[in-house]
């Protein structure tokens, strides 16, 4: 069964660093992972789409990487404002379905 | 594009009572499927669609029904709502099951008193 996992459940930096959100799976045979974003009492956002051949895709101050042999991704969040506070799913896809991780929640502190 | 979406965004039940969330897409995808998302449990898989008149379960389907009688269609009905059915629900399309991505609704916010 394949299970998804976030590292941290909840993250507080000081405007203007970069950062790395973790997002881990144990099936390594997935069809794609895709990052989410979610602000409070919203829907969800997608961010970036990285297909099972590829191995990172950029959109902006936004990089994810993808390594289906360890079964790891990883969301960099560069020069981050307070505008990027929010809950950061990650999910992949195989058979008709995606998982989601719990997600890692946020904080930029101005 | 609409996208998907999804009515009503909040609603408000009696235990027993029955109703339906409703879903549409405006952009041909074949794939369609609900959420709910619980603190603590995050995103659940309840039913989900690989086309029209094709359904199947997910990970929490009791309460629940669905059909899918047109593409751009999906409706998750409550059979008889119970205050555990309280949660956020959300549903989400793809162009087809596998590889495409996903877009989600902005979600439903349901509470069974």
């Amino acid at each position: 069964k394949q299970e998804v996992t976030q590292i941290p459940a909840a993250l507080s930096v000081p405007e203007g660093e970069n950062l790395v959100l973790n997002c881990s799976f144990t099936d390594s045979a997935i069809y794609n992972l895709q990052w989410f974003r979610q602000d409070p009492g919203k829907g969800l956002t997608s961010l970036l789409l990285i297909q099972s051949s590829q191995r990172e895709q950029t959109s902006g101050r936004l990089n994810a990487s993808l390594d289906k042999s360890s079964g790891r991704s990883t969301l960099y969040i560069a020069a981050s404002q307070p505008g990027d506070s929010a809950t950061y799913l990650c999910a992949v896809d195989r058979d008709d379905k995606i998982i989601f991780g719990k997600g890692t929640r946020l904080h930029i502190l101005p | 594009n609409a996208g998907v979406t999804q009515t009503p965004k909040f609603q408000v039940l009696k235990t027993g009572q029955s109703m339906t969330l409703q879903c549409a897409q405006d952009m041909n995808h074949e794939y369609m499927s609900w959420y709910r998302q619980d603190p603590g449990m995050g995103l659940r898989l309840i039913h989900y669609s690989v086309g029209a008149g094709i359904t199947d379960q997910g990970e929490v389907p009791n309460g629940y029904n669905v059909s899918r009688s047109t593409t751009e269609d999906f409706p998750l009905r409550l059979l008889s709502a119970a205050p555990s059915q309280t949660s956020v629900y959300f549903c989400a399309s793809s162009l087809t099951a596998q590889g495409n991505g996903y877009t989600f609704g902005s979600g439903t916010r349901l509470t069974v008193v």
